[in-house]
């Protein structure tokens, strides 16, 4: 099947900082890429629908100006949270559609401290 | 509000026996429901999907049923091997084609004993 990766796996950072993660379809072209977030225990979470050369849309609830996307190419969304707070500690995963569905990353683990 | 729910948040079954898990959703306009499996850390595997003109489909050990009246699917493992155990999602999506935004339930654990 098509595969997802996203980078890094797991990243600690210091309030404040900003981190940026990154989804890449390493076999296919993904015009349309998808971020989601889990808290322990919990549902996966859609945060914003990232679209290859146009804004992301974000779902009700989600800041844009904190969890910046970028959809540079067909292969390539990154996701940026800025100014991160340990409630923005998460696991945060991606998915890109392609061959009639979505394949998801490996996700990464974010802890602020 | 929990467009997709998942309300039974374990399972634990004998291995050879079935797994029966049940998923119910809210929203009338969804039109594509899948199931996904997940290990901690990890992003989670396609496992078998349905559109709601089918009420059935079945790959392997693994059966989804769709009643679409009463907005409820269910996964069903036949039989069930230690290996399946882990957290499984049921997903759906507004369109069958087009859209791969999911909507996700909370999760239920299975946990398959030898």
């Amino acid at each position: 099947g098509a595969v997802v990766s996203q980078h890094p796996s797991r990243v600690i950072c210091k309030s404040g900082t900003s981190v940026k993660i990154e989804c890449r379809s390493l076999d296919f072209q993904a015009t349309t890429m998808f971020w989601y977030r889990q808290f322990p225990k919990q549902s996966l979470m859609l945060m914003a629908t990232s679209n290859e050369g146009s804004k992301a849309t974000y779902e009700q609830g989600v800041e844009k100006d904190k969890f910046l996307i970028n959809h540079a190419s067909l292969t390539l969304s990154t996701l940026t949270v800025t100014s991160a707070h340990p409630e923005d500690s998460s696991f945060y995963i991606c998915s890109a559609s392609g061959s009639g569905q979505a394949y998801f990353g490996p996700g990464t683990r974010l802890l602020v401290l | 509000d929990q467009q997709v729910k998942q309300n039974s948040p374990s399972l634990s079954v004998q291995e050879g026996r079935i797994s029966i898990l049940n998923c119910d959703y809210t929203n009338s306009m969804f039109d594509y429901f899948l199931w996904y499996k997940k290990y901690p850390a990890e992003g989670p595997t396609f496992l078998i999907s349905i559109s709601s003109i089918k009420d059935k489909n079945e790959d392997g050990r693994f059966t989804v049923f769709l009643n679409k009246s009463a907005k409820h699917l269910s996964l069903h493992i036949v039989p069930s091997q230690p290996g399946d155990s882990a957290v499984y999602f049921c997903a759906a999506s507004p369109a069958y084609v087009g859209t791969y935004k999911y909507i996700f339930g909370t999760g239920t654990r299975l946990k398959v004993l030898a």
